[in-house]
């Protein structure tokens, strides 16, 4: 059974520093996703990503899969308030169930 | 695209009451998830649907949930009778085949008092 782990849970950032959010997966995946939720609303896909060494950006946010280790990360560069929110990985087999991490909510200190 | 579009947004009911939720996933998507986040459990899957046939629904609770899709524009969720530990947020998303993301729509918020 595919089980996902994040780490840390809650993460309190100021404004203008850089931080990794880590994401371990237990057995083999071909699909790893990070996804984003503001309070009280849905769940924004930002990343899909599918062999090892792949790496996407968009704007602060960076993610990076390495299957070997079964790691993903997503890095935030100079973190600005409104990336304030809950930051979710997950990881799936092929177009199969989405498996989650417990998500990390992530906090922007002006 | 109007993306995936769930009704009712909210929903509150007394306990013992059915509730039916209701999904309309985006136009040619195969697969169809049913979530529900709490904040002691997270997101869990309940059942998914390929191409209208439910594949896997080991997350289901118990006998007073099921779900249905009777076809590949609509699917349903019913608890009954509904208890208030079923209280929660009801995703419904869905995708198509490939190295595609998954589109989740908005949610029902059901509260069971």
């Amino acid at each position: 059974e595919l089980k996902v782990e994040q780490n840390p849970l809650f993460l309190s950032m100021q404004e203008g520093k850089n931080y990794t959010i880590y994401c371990n997966y237990s057995t083999t995946s071909d699909r790893l996703y990070w996804y984003r939720q503001d309070p009280g609303k849905s769940l924004e896909s930002l990343f899909v990503l599918l062999s090892n060494g792949a790496v996407k950006q968009e704007g602060r946010l960076m993610a990076s899969l390495d299957t070997k280790a079964r790691l993903s990360t997503l890095h935030i560069t100079a973190a600005v308030h409104d990336l304030s929110a809950t930051y979710f990985c997950a990881a799936s087999v092929g177009n199969e169930k989405l498996t989650f991490g417990t998500g990390t909510r992530l906090t922007i200190i002006p | 695209d109007a993306g995936v579009i769930q009704s009712p947004r909210h929903e509150v009911t007394e306990m013992g009451q059915e509730v039916t939720l209701r999904c309309k996933p985006i136009s040619g998507h195969n697969s169809l998830f049913w979530y529900r986040q709490t904040m002691m459990r997270g997101l869990e899957l309940l059942i998914y649907f390929n191409n209208n046939v439910p594949i896997d629904d080991s997350g289901m609770p118990e006998d007073r949930f099921s779900a249905k899709m009777p076809n590949a524009s609509f699917s349903t969720l019913k608890i009954q009778p509904s208890e208030p530990r079923d209280s929660a947020v009801y995703f419904c998303a869905s995708s198509l085949a490939g190295p595609y993301g998954y589109t989740f729509g908005s949610g029902t918020r059901l509260t069971v008092v």
